[in-house]
């Protein structure tokens, strides 16, 4: 079974700040990594994924995510915040042979002007 | 372009009382679909997944049921309904397996009283 941590439960930064949201995952096969935005009351946005390759990737609105197989991380960083990006920001893992995404228990992140 | 549409927006229900929440995608044919629960203010919980009409599977028991009469729809319901169903129900489709992006409805707020 797939598991996924994300450590901090709030963030707060201010705007024009770095900003970097750790996930650790615990899985011993092949596995998809995600990260997805979620603003109040609304569904879920993709952000990026992960699965083979480049372990940096580059997703939407200047975020970036970093894969490290020895550290089972996959922290999403961006470099200059904007208050909009004030969200709660889930980390989800996939096994590559069933349908089974499980999703972190979300980090709430506040950008203050 | 593809649409995902829940319904209703929210609900306010007695315990006890039967639940019928939908999903429609519009736009693409043949997509894997998916239910996820969250509690306010917490992680997701996926419930279930259909890969093909007729056919759901169940990754968590919470005495709700899930359909896909057609191919666009999926239907979360229950003939009675308890106080731990609150919270937020998120539809979602991707075009394949595990390895695809979630797009996910903007949910329905259930609250059970």
């Amino acid at each position: 079974t797939q598991t996924v941590s994300q450590s901090d439960a709030h963030v707060t930064v201010f705007e024009g700040d770095s900003v970097e949201l750790r996930c650790n995952y615990s899985y011993g096969g092949s596995i998809y990594l995600s990260w997805y935005i979620q603003h109040h009351g609304r569904g879920l946005q993709f952000l990026l994924k992960y699965y083979s390759g480049n372990p940096v990737v580059q997703g939407v609105n200047g975020f970036e995510a970093e894969f490290s197989k020895s550290d089972s991380s996959f922290h999403l960083r961006k470099a200059s915040v904007h208050w909009s990006d004030s969200a709660v920001y889930f980390c989800a893992v996939s096994a590559t042979n069933n349908n089974r995404i499980f999703f972190g228990d979300g980090t709430q992140l506040v950008v203050k002007p | 372009a593809q649409t995902i549409h829940q319904w209703p927006v929210a609900e306010i229900k007695a315990v006890g009382s039967p639940l019928s929440l939908g999903c429609t995608i519009k736009g693409k044919s043949s997509p894997n679909l998916y239910w996820y629960w969250q509690a306010t203010g917490g992680t997701l919980q996926q419930l279930f997944y259909s890969i093909t009409v007729g056919q759901v599977e169940s990754v968590v028991q919470l005495n709700l049921s899930a359909s896909r009469p057609k191919d666009d729809q999926f239907i979360l319901s229950t003939e009675k309904l308890l106080l731990s169903h609150s919270g937020f129900y998120l539809c979602a489709w991707s075009s394949g397996g595990s390895n695809e992006r979630l797009f996910f409805g903007h949910g329905t707020k259930l609250s059970v009283l």
